[in-house]
């Protein structure tokens, strides 16, 4: 069946550090790869997405690259900021299946 | 901004209480999940649908959770009789195939 691993936490960065977190896969076909992030206390938003291979999805800073040659949606970003601490879910879903996470990676960043 | 609706946001109940929670999908949604979450064991999937139908609930314990979804505008879980080890963060979330999904704030629930 359809899997996600992602890089195990918690990390902890300085402010303006260059952050990725690792997320690779294991599905049948072509799935839509995603990346979620919870703030304390509150649901699941979706952070950005892709749809096909060679798509990069981004949004508020953060980029990922649907690579299906390494079966890889690494999360990264230039800068990072006190308010991007949370907890960054990846995941897949595709046709007819169920959406699929990743076990989650804390990230903390210090001012 | 379209949104899922949770209700209740927090609820605590004595083991052995039946328990609803409720979701309101976004409309035009087709798809309809419901995780659960803990700090041990992270976001579980309970079930799922797709146009109303149940696609899979393997991951719910049979004998005490049941999930329907009795319209478009609802879907509901169900625990009865609830135990403390229940006792944790359920999401509902809906969309439209694989484009994305949009999450609920989820129901507290405590089980004492």
């Amino acid at each position: 069946g359809n899997s996600v691993t992602q890089m195990e936490g918690p990390v902890t960065l300085s402010e303006e550090a260059f952050l990725t977190i690792n997320c690779t896969y294991t599905a049948t076909g072509y799935p839509s790869l995603f990346w979620y992030v919870q703030y304390p206390g509150e649901g699941l938003q979706l952070l950005l997405k892709a749809t096909k291979a060679d798509d990069k999805g981004s949004n508020k800073g953060f980029e990922a690259t649907y690579r299906k040659e390494t079966t890889s949606f690494h999360l990264e970003k230039g800068s990072v900021q006190v308010s991007d601490s949370a907890v960054y879910f990846c995941a897949l879903s595709s046709r007819a299946q169920k959406l699929v996470f990743g076990q989650g990676t804390r990230l903390t960043i210090n001012p | 901004d379209a949104r899922v609706t949770q209700t209740p946001r927090h609820k605590v109940t004595e083991m052995g209480q039946e328990v609803t929670m409720r979701c309101q999908p976004i409309l035009g949604h087709n798809t309809v999940f419901w995780y659960r979450q803990t700090m041990m064991q992270g976001l579980e999937l309970l079930a799922y649908f797709r146009n109303r139908a149940p696609l899979d609930d393997s991951g719910m314990p049979k004998d005490r959770f049941s999930a329907e979804m009795p319209d478009a505008t609802l879907a509901t879980l169900k625990i009865q009789p609830s135990e403390p080890r229940d006792s944790a963060v359920y999401f509902c979330a809906s969309g439209l195939d694989e484009y994305g999904y949009t999450f609920g704030s989820g129901t507290r629930l405590t089980v004492v």
